[in-house]
């Protein structure tokens, strides 16, 4: 069963700084693997995917690295805003289980001004 | 807009109740999910479908159904609600292994059952 860890759990930290979000996985037969920000109370909004095949993915602040062979991958956000506080989940996915996605428990961010 | 919509977004019902949570996507995606979710942890994966009459339950053990009569829509059923199904449900789609790939989750419905 693949299992999902995603360190740290809690993060706070002062607008402007740059953080890394750690996510590791079991099992490297992955199709996929997602990075998602959950408001309170929210759905899921998706930030990030990056296929099996690729190495990394850049959007805006954020950039999605992955090293499928050590089930490993990193989330860099370049120079936090307030507006950036929100739990962040990673997922992976195979190709059975209809490419469901299995969650990490989340690392939960507070950016302070 | 392409979007999937849930509804309730919250409800409160008694024990013992039936109750149906409906989730509808206008993306024409194949694939389609329910997850569970208690506060502060992992979502679950509950029930899944692969497009129309096809549906399988997910990895978290659930008293719920669920069915796939339409591409668009797949509601989750609980025939009778115990307190024990307190949580939030969400709901999402994809296109599964077809560009770009990607999953659409929507809002939650927060279920209380007293």
């Amino acid at each position: 069963k693949q299992e999902v860890t995603q360190i740290p759990a809690a993060l706070s930290v002062p607008e402007g700084e740059n953080l890394v979000l750690n996510c590791s996985f079991t099992d490297s037969a992955i199709y996929n693997l997602q990075w998602f920000r959950q408001d309170p109370g929210k759905g899921l909004t998706s930030l990030l995917l990056i296929q099996s095949s690729q190495r990394e993915q850049t959007s805006g602040r954020l950039n999605a690295s992955l090293d499928k062979s050590s089930g490993r991958s990193t989330l860099y956000i370049a120079a936090s805003q307030p507006g950036d506080s929100a739990t962040y989940l990673c997922a992976v996915s195979k190709s059975n289980s209809g490419y469901a996605l299995n969650f990490g428990k989340g690392t939960s961010l507070l950016v302070t001004p | 807009e392409a979007d999937i919509y849930q509804t309730p977004r919250y409800l409160v019902i008694g024990t013992g109740k039936k109750i149906t949570l409906e989730c509808s996507q206008t993306m024409g995606h194949d694939k389609m999910y329910w997850y569970q979710q208690d506060p502060g942890m992992e979502l679950h994966l509950i029930h899944y479908s692969y497009g129309v009459n096809s549906t399988e339950k997910g990895d978290l053990s659930s008293e719920s159904t669920v069915s796939r009569i339409r591409t668009e829509h797949f509601p989750l059923t609980l025939e009778s609600a115990r307190p024990s199904h307190t949580s939030q449900y969400l709901c999402a789609s994809s296109e599964g292994g077809v560009p770009p790939y990607g999953y659409t989750f929507g809002s939650g419905t927060r279920l209380t059952v007293v």
